[in-house]
């Protein structure tokens, strides 16, 4: 079955310490997305990629870098210069210049201990 | 961005329909009007998207203006399963196919 899958679904990480989460999709979608949600709030993007090797910043991209080497991964490093990590993290994809909808995976819970 | 406006919490009986609208007034002509909902702790889940046109599918109904300004999403029967928090979203494809999310509504279902 195509789809998204995010790993882990839950990380804790210590303050000062850089996280990568992964994102993987084999729906050969061309662009991909993470947001991020914090409690009771809705999801803002942080970056997204239309084609590989190439990504823009969304509105919260401060504290986050991310890569597109190949089409079907994106992941997303968050690093020690984010002040407040700890939020759940989606990543999504969709065809480029269509009007389709979006696939969203199952998310990564990440925890600053 | 275009934004959509829509109702912070709305409640319906099981088995019956749900109408959740969505104002958006500052709508161009290359929106695509989207609808989503979240479960808690899961991704959204897609539910229906339309241009113009009144769109049905397995999921909902998507009603929208003539004028484009508005639309409404029907759940013709709504389940317990149905709870969920709504968004409704534009999408511009000419600028990155970005979806930007409101709050969304919180729709609960009573059996």
């Amino acid at each position: 079955d195509g789809g998204i899958t995010q790993s882990p679904k839950y990380l804790f990480r210590k303050e000062g310490q850089n996280v990568t989460l992964s994102c993987e999709q084999n729906l050969n979608h061309d662009a991909m997305y993470w947001y991020r949600q914090d409690p009771g709030q809705g999801l803002r993007l942080i970056y997204y990629s239309q084609i590989v090797n190439d990504f823009q910043k969304g509105d919260i991209a401060e504290g986050y870098s991310v890569s597109r080497e190949k089409k079907e991964s994106f992941p997303l490093t968050v690093t020690s210069a984010q002040k407040n990590p700890t939020a759940f993290y989606l990543c999504a994809s969709t065809d480029r210049g269509r009007a389709y909808g979006y696939t969203f995976g199952s998310g990564t819970r990440l925890t600053v201990v | 961005d275009a934004k959509t406006t829509q109702p912070n919490s709305m409640e319906s009986n099981e088995e019956e329909p749900v109408h959740l609208p969505c104002n958006h007034s500052t709508i161009s002509g290359t929106d695509y009007i989207h609808w989503y909902r979240q479960l808690p702790s899961q991704g959204p889940e897609y539910v229906i998207h339309g241009l113009t046109s009144n769109v049905n599918n397995r999921m909902a109904s998507l009603a929208i203006a003539e004028d484009r300004k508005s639309s409404t999403l029907i759940l013709h029967r709504a389940t317990l399963r149905d709870a969920a928090v709504y968004y409704c979203i534009l999408r511009d494809w000419r600028y990155g196919n970005k979806l930007v999310f409101g709050a969304g509504t919180i729709l609960r279902v009573k059996s």
